[in-house]
């Protein structure tokens, strides 16, 4: 079954602690992406990856971390530094390459501050 | 950088009226896509559009990319509840820059 697995669905973070989320692809895809989802603000993009080994801070990269040591792993680390984590995050994938860079979504982890 | 404005950002109609959300980017966009978030879900693709003055249907959906590459439309003809969710546009800037740039989105709620 093909697709975009993110881990855990729901996430509590404590003060000053980091949390990490997971996402893993089989969909063989080159290019992966990491968003952040508020209310009535549409995805914003954190960190972006085309190839292993290689990433790109996106449009509000500051208090988050990223790694890409394989191509289907790219996990999110939001680090204490991240004062307001509350959010819903979204990892996609797509196929780099040609004019497209459809992204594939997974169903996502809502991150609260306890 | 890239930007993409989207409107409305709120629409609520009856049952079996149309529906309309337009994109404007500041920049020309090599193409342009749209996806839909149903509520509690994540985004899935609809449609992409490449070429000026592209125009493609869905069913009830139609999909426009202007003429200058730089704004799109998204029209639903006669609404239903299924169509209830959040329509997102994203641009692609082309060449070595492989991020998209999303608009807001427009939440569409469907009165039965």
């Amino acid at each position: 079954d093909g697709g975009i697995t993110q881990s855990p669905k729901y996430l509590f973070r404590k003060e000053g602690q980091n949390v990490t989320l997971s996402c893993e692809q089989n969909l063989n895809h080159d290019a992966m992406y990491w968003y952040r989802q508020d209310p009535g603000q549409g995805l914003r993009l954190i960190y972006y990856s085309q190839i292993v080994n290689d990433f790109q801070k996106g449009d509000i990269a500051e208090g988050y971390s990223v790694s890409r040591e394989k191509k289907e792993s790219f996990p999110l680390t939001v680090t204490s530094a991240q004062k307001n984590p509350t959010a819903f995050y979204l990892c996609a994938s797509s196929q780099a390459g040609g004019p497209s860079y459809i992204q594939y979504f997974g169903a996502g982890t809502r991150l609260s501050v306890l | 950088g890239q930007q993409v404005m989207q409107i409305p950002q709120y629409q609520h109609v009856q049952e079996g009226e149309d529906f309309t959300t337009y994109c404007n980017s500041s920049t020309t966009l090599s193409n342009i896509q749209w996806y839909k978030q149903r509520p509690g879900g994540h985004p899935v693709f609809l449609i992409q559009l490449v070429k000026s003055g592209e125009v493609k249907k869905q069913k009830r959906l139609t999909f426009q990319f202007g003429e200058a590459k730089k704004n799109s439309s998204l029209h639903i003809t006669a609404t239903q509840t299924t169509d209830v969710g959040t329509y997102f546009c994203a641009g692609f800037g082309g060449g070595s820059n492989y991020k998209l740039t999303f608009g807001k989105g427009t939440l569409l709620t469907v009165n039965p």
